[in-house]
């Protein structure tokens, strides 16, 4: 079947935009994380969903970073004011289970640059 | 606080050459612990996974990675690389922590 799949796949933006990242999860997925890789960096956990469960939001940088989750399924980044060090590939990841145990699998991201 | 740290930034072999690439982390809880790999222009994705049990896993691709409790190590292996394996390798706890990457290049 179909993988994770993110939407767009390039985003330039202008600092102090808002900017929206969307993550289809596969179907029947009921975990979705989002991160984030800085050039360089590893991946920096942003937010985690599991199930109809309260999302884990300890990752997330600042307030102007929020997520949701409509239905299960779809999932959005929302980014508020970008700032340059906003630049980064965001990832998004799903897997079957909401446990820890269970295989992830990854889209191809999304590269936001903020000018 | 939790951390991983590859030590290796970008590592160079030739073909049937072995590798084994560091990993420690520091975390005081119950760790779960993964190598994943990204080959040039595709996804993240899992080599392997450790929760419990025999700390020798068996990952895709010939790798395999060793827990060592001790040693807050689970360094990943494979006794003759070859040139596709050349990726990005990154090393996880708890799906929250990522170590910064290793980058290995196979020459052929």
């Amino acid at each position: 079947g179909a993988g994770v799949s993110q939407s767009p796949s390039n985003k330039v933006t202008e600092k102090g935009k808002d900017v929206e990242l969307r993550c289809d999860p596969i179907s029947g997925h009921t975990a979705l994380y989002w991160y984030r890789q800085s050039l360089g960096q590893g991946l920096e956990f942003l937010i985690y969903f599991q199930g109809n469960s309260a999302p884990d939001k300890s990752g997330l940088p600042s307030d102007r970073f929020s997520a949701e989750r409509t239905g299960g399924s779809v999932s959005t980044l929302t980014i508020q004011r970008t700032q340059q060090e906003d630049s980064a590939v965001y990832l998004c990841a799903s897997s079957v289970l909401a446990v820890d145990r269970d295989t992830q699998y990854f889209g191809p991201g999304t590269r936001l640059t903020v000018l | 606080a939790q951390s991983v740290s590859q030590h290796n930034h970008h590592v160079i072999l030739s073909e049937a050459a072995s590798l084994e690439l560091g990993c420690n982390y520091s975390y005081g809880g119950t760790v779960n612990l993964f190598w994943y790999v990204q080959y040039p222009g595709q996804h993240l994705q899992l080599l392997l996974k450790y929760f419990s049990g025999d700390p020798l896993v068996k990952g895709i691709k010939g790798f395999e990675a060793e827990f060592i409790k001790s040693k807050f190590s689970f360094n990943l292996r494979k006794p003759s690389v070859q040139w596709s394996d050349t990726a990005e390798y990154f090393c996880a706890v708890n799906k929250k922590r990522f170590g910064a990457g290793t980058r290995l290049t196979v020459k052929p």
